[in-house]
This record gives structure tokens, sequence and C-alpha cells, in this order.
């Protein structure tokens, strides 16, 4: 069975830290991505990567950056969290492109910044 | 630019009601277009899909047809049961020129007994 595993399910932070979310996927595929979820706007697209080493600014990158140095991680880094990155995080693999896109998804980590 | 819109909620229905999500999208190319599911506590996943035009995606009594004329793709079951209440994401991915997969805003389903 497919798995996309985020390490963890809930995380509370102060406001300044430094915060890591992981993922892990054993389904050798080629892209990875982020996305935050929040009530009434959907899911938006943080960061994606199509290779290891390689990442590409989504939709609202500000606050985050990434990080893939093997192919079936992809870390989410928070240099200097803040409240209003309070949200849920999901973690996605897919095929490459050439696929019909069809995204896996983690379970979620619910991060709250205090 | 591309988007995808779909109905607000929350929905609220009684078991075996008929349900539809609308879901409509703005798309230069032609994307491919999907339902995901959210369970309460869980992650997306993959509920049905279309590819092409006039494609229909089926899954657990769920329907969906690609209809390229009204640029929708409407979520249907003919009887809803309470395993049902979740979060519903229409979603349409261009299969050319990028990797991203643009969401609606989600549809809260509830299936009272």
């Amino acid at each position: 069975d497919v798995k996309v595993t985020q390490s963890s399910r809930y995380l509370v932070k102060r406001t300044g830290e430094k915060v890591f979310l992981e993922c892990v996927q054993d389904m050798d595929h080629e892209n990875m991505f982020w996305y935050r979820q929040d009530p009434g706007l959907g899911l938006r697209l943080i960061y994606f990567s199509y290779d290891v080493k390689m990442k590409e600014k989504g939709d609202i990158p500000e606050g985050y950056s990434v990080s893939r140095e093997k192919k079936e991680r992809f870390s989410l880094i928070l240099e200097s969290a803040s409240t209003n990155q309070t949200s849920m995080y999901l973690c996605a693999s897919s095929l490459p492109e050439r696929n019909t896109g069809e995204l896996f998804f983690g379970e979620g980590s619910r991060l709250t910044v205090l | 630019g591309n988007s995808v819109t779909q109905m607000e909620g929350p929905v609220t229905l009684s078991e075996e009601a008929f349900l539809t999500i609308n879901c409509t999208y703005t798309a230069t190319g032609y994307p491919s277009l999907f339902w995901y599911v959210q369970y309460p506590g869980e992650g997306l996943q993959l509920l049905l899909k279309a590819t092409k035009a006039d494609d229909k995606g089926s899954n657990k009594g769920f329907e969906a047809t690609y209809r390229k004329e009204t640029t929708s793709f409407h979520l249907e079951k003919g009887s809803v049961q309470v395993s049902d209440s979740a979060v519903y994401f229409c979603a349409l991915n261009l299969n050319t020129g990028g990797f991203k997969t643009i969401f609606g805003a989600g549809t809260r389903l509830f299936v009272k007994a």
C-alpha cells in the first residue's frame, strides 16, 4: 500500500521557534509537495520538489523553506514561527507530470504557534 | 488564471438522501479533474478522477462527469450514509506545463442518521 508519513500529527510551538516538519514516502515518487490547509481557503501550495535537492516555490512560500536531501524525504522548515502560521500542514507525493497528477497525502500535521 | 470553485458548505443531509456538490473550473488547456475526500482527522485521499471530456469517474457510489462545455465536474451520490460525512475537495491538474494541483475551498458534508 502507498504510504506518506508525516512525523508529527500535533505540534505546539512558541513564536520565534524554529520548526521542522518531516515527510517520508515509500512509493519512489519523484514529486513531493507541502500544502497548507485553512478553513474556507482550501489547500494552498507552499513548496514542491521534483527531484532530490530541487525545489520550487508554490503560491505562499514566504516564511517557509524546504529541504530534499533524499528522494523519499521532504522537510518543511519554519525558520521563525509566527502565530499566522498556525495551520494544518499536508505533505503529498506524485508521479512525474506525464501521469495524471494524482496526489497521495499524509495524515497532516496540525501546528499551533502561541 | 486557473481556478476551481465549489459550492460552499456545510451541506447537511439525512441518510439515504441524494447528494450533489457543484464544482466548476477555469483552466487553460485540458486538465485532469479530481475529487478528493478528507475524513475527520485524516489527510486527503483520492475519491475519483476523470482525465478527459465526457469521462465519468466513479467510486464508492460517488460519480462525477467531466463536462467541458459547462466546465463542470459535479459530485453526486444517490444515497448518502453517515460514514460519508467528510470534507470534499474538487481539484484540477494541468497535465502540461507544471505539477501544480489547484484545489477548491472544500465542502463539508454532514449526514444525519
